[in-house]
């Protein structure tokens, strides 16, 4: 099975901070990689999707992939509140299945 | 609106029971799957299906059947092979093999044993 393994939470992170995520993978041969952000009893949400390495920016959200170093990162700026939830790391191989992290628990401190 | 439908929300399992979960999809998507999510867990693959009548194998198949006998049906049972069946289970969909995958989830089912 391809390991995906995410920095263990929980993340604690005032408000108006950075939040940093970070996620390492074993297969090399990975195409695509995924954030999903996940609330307590609900489904996960897609936020980013990254597939060159460098950055890509949405809004608050910056995903970083560096393919050489099978590393790839979600920064949160100006964490809110409504971003605290478990947020899941998830990439996608040569055979088009995800493998998916465990999760970091990100909480934002008013 | 378009999306993927779970039933039941909540389901409760006797002792050597089969139990069956429902997921529909009106998306027009080729690609089903089942996955499960334990506690402090990531998502685990039990079943997926890229075609009408045909499905593969996850990681955590054993104990677990699927159909797909329709595109926006994919039922999973939970027999009582499956020892442990205690979890979150989503269901997903997506418009099929590629180089990107991205999942649209169900609303889940949590399974619990009686």
């Amino acid at each position: 099975q391809k390991e995906v393994e995410q920095n263990s939470g929980p993340l604690s992170v005032p408000e108006g901070a950075i939040a940093s995520l970070n996620c390492t993978y074993s297969d090399r041969g990975s195409q695509s990689f995924f954030w999903y952000r996940q609330y307590s009893g609900k489904s996960p949400e897609l936020i980013m999707f990254i597939y060159s390495n460098g950055d890509k920016e949405d809004g608050r959200f910056t995903a970083q992939l560096n393919k050489a170093s099978q590393y790839v990162s979600l920064l949160i700026r100006d964490s809110q509140p409504s971003d605290s939830a478990t947020y899941l790391c998830a990439v996608c191989s040569n055979d088009y299945k995800l493998s998916f992290g465990a999760g970091t628990t990100v909480t934002v401190r008013a | 609106d378009g999306g993927i439908t779970q039933s039941p929300k909540y389901l409760f399992r006797k002792e050597g029971q089969n139990v069956t979960l429902s997921c529909e999809q009106n998306l027009n998507h080729d690609a089903m799957y089942w996955y499960r999510q334990d506690p402090g867990q990531g998502l685990r693959l039990i079943y997926y299906s890229q075609i009408v009548n045909d499905f593969q194998k996850g990681d955590i198949a054993e104990g677990y059947s699927v159909s797909r006998e329709k595109k926006e049906s994919f039922p999973l049972t939970v027999t009582s092979a499956q020892k442990n069946p205690t979890a979150f289970y989503l269901c997903a969909s997506s418009t099929g093999q590629g180089a990107v995958e991205k999942l649209f989830f169900g609303s889940g089912t949590q399974l619990s044993v009686l």
